[in-house]
């Protein structure tokens, strides 16, 4: 089974600093990991994916996330903040044939001025 | 390109009321799933389609949950009756037959039952 936890309900940093959002995946296959984003009263929207072809994937809005399997790891990083990037992110693995995506609770990321 | 479409944006509607949610999927996708989403429960998979078949309907709550997807283009979601506690945003995705394609979600139903 797979599953997702996203460690942080909440971040907080300032204008112009790094952003980290941590994943952590369980599967018992080869997974797939997403990263979404959600604006206020908008769906979600993907960041980026991770589907085995290179370790560190680069995404939309200057993020990035790099799969550690020793570490079962999907963390989202951007090495300076806007304050456009607040909003909610949600990490998402799919590990079996069932094509269902199972999402971590989220986390909100403030950006403070 | 024209994403996944959902209708209305907003609903208000009193208790016991039927409310119909409809979804337009992105053309060419053959998977459509409807979730909701609460601040007490996040993002709930209610039930998912392929080929306009529903595939796995275990995350619909009650008997009062309906979906379907009578073509490629069109699905709805119903509850009826409606209560209080289906109070959500209600969001569509759509995707492509394959484990490494991403879902893409609409803007989603706001509802709110008084």
């Amino acid at each position: 089974a797979q599953s997702v936890t996203q460690l942080g309900s909440h971040v907080s940093v300032s204008e112009g600093a790094l952003v980290l959002l941590r994943c952590n995946y369980s599967s018992s296959v080869p997974p797939y990991l997403f990263w979404y984003v959600q604006y206020p009263n908008q769906g979600l929207q993907l960041l980026l994916k991770y589907t085995s072809a290179a370790t560190l994937v680069k995404g939309i809005n200057g993020f990035e996330a790099e799969f550690k399997k020793s570490e079962t790891s999907f963390h989202l990083t951007k090495p300076s903040a806007h304050m456009s990037d607040a909003a909610e992110y949600f990490c998402a693995v799919r590990g079996d044939s069932s094509y269902k995506l199972i999402f971590g609770s989220g986390t909100r990321l403030l950006v403070r001025p | 390109d024209a994403g996944v479409i959902q209708s209305p944006r907003h609903e208000v509607t009193e208790m016991g009321q039927e409310v119909t949610l409809r979804c337009k999927p992105i053309s060419g996708h053959d998977y459509l799933f409807w979730y909701r989403q609460t601040m007490m429960r996040g993002l709930e998979l209610l039930i998912y389609f392929n080929n306009n078949v529903p595939i796995d309907d275990s995350g619909m709550p009650e008997d009062r949950f309906s979906a379907k997807m009578p073509n490629a283009s069109f699905s709805t979601l119903k509850i009826q009756p409606s209560e209080p506690r289906d109070s959500a945003v209600y969001f569509c995705a759509s995707g492509q037959g394959a484990s490494n394609q991403p879902q893409h979600f609409g803007d989603g139903t706001r509802l709110s039952i008084l």
